[in-house]
């Protein structure tokens, strides 16, 4: 079974703070991707990354960078925390960019900003 | 560009009612179709998928329809259980373009089930 996880379940952060979330998979998947997910919202993209190095601006980009040194880890980096970025950080893999292909998710990282 | 519409919830039913969970999508391709669902306290997982039109995807009891005339993939389910209380999201996919297989979502359904 294809397993990704994070590195936090829960996470509380100070305004200002940089903040790292992690992802690692272990399927050997071409692309990775980091979604927020806000009630009412559903999720929506940040960025996402279809090859070591790369990376693609998603829907909400602002605020948020990524690092992608190792194919099977993804980071979401918070530059400099802020109180409208508390939510649930989600990330996914997939294979390959077909468009049959799954995407497979992690359970997610409740991050709040105090 | 592409998007998708479900329903807004929450959607509240008694053990073994018919559940209808509805999905309109607008896509300028041939998108694949999804759900997903959200367990409390956990991430996403595929519940069934459809790759072309008229294509039925199912997994569960649960059951979706892809309709390229009414550009809609309703989840459908005969006789839901308590088990099934969870969010569910719709989603497709395109890889026309620059989109490089990104999925776009639904805002998310939460369906409760009472004994």
């Amino acid at each position: 079974d294809v397993k990704v996880t994070q590195s936090s379940r829960y996470l509380v952060k100070r305004t200002g703070e940089k903040v790292f979330l992690e992802c690692v998979q272990d399927m050997d998947h071409e692309n990775m991707f980091w979604y927020r997910q806000d009630p009412g919202l559903g999720l929506r993209l940040i960025y996402f990354s279809y090859d070591v190095k790369m990376k693609e601006k998603g829907d909400i980009p602002e605020g948020y960078s990524v690092s992608r040194e190792k194919k099977e880890r993804f980071s979401l980096i918070l530059e400099s925390a802020s109180t409208n970025q508390t939510s649930m950080y989600l990330c996914a893999s997939s294979l390959y960019q077909t468009s049959t292909d799954t995407q497979y998710f992690g359970p997610g990282t409740r991050l709040t900003v105090l | 560009g592409d998007s998708v519409t479900q329903m807004e919830g929450p959607v509240t039913l008694s053990e073994e009612a018919f559940l209808t969970i509805n999905c309109t999508y607008t896509a300028t391709g041939y998108p694949s179709l999804f759900w997903y669902v959200q367990y409390p306290g956990e991430g996403l997982q595929l519940l069934l998928k459809a790759t072309k039109a008229d294509d039925k995807g199912s997994n569960k009891g649960f059951e979706a329809t892809y309709r390229k005339e009414t550009t809609s993939f309703h989840l459908e389910k005969g006789s839901v259980q308590v088990s099934d209380s969870a969010v569910y999201f719709c989603a497709l996919k395109d890889v026309r373009g620059s989109t490089l297989g990104r999925l776009y979502f639904g805002r998310g359904t939460q369906l409760t089930v009472w004994p």
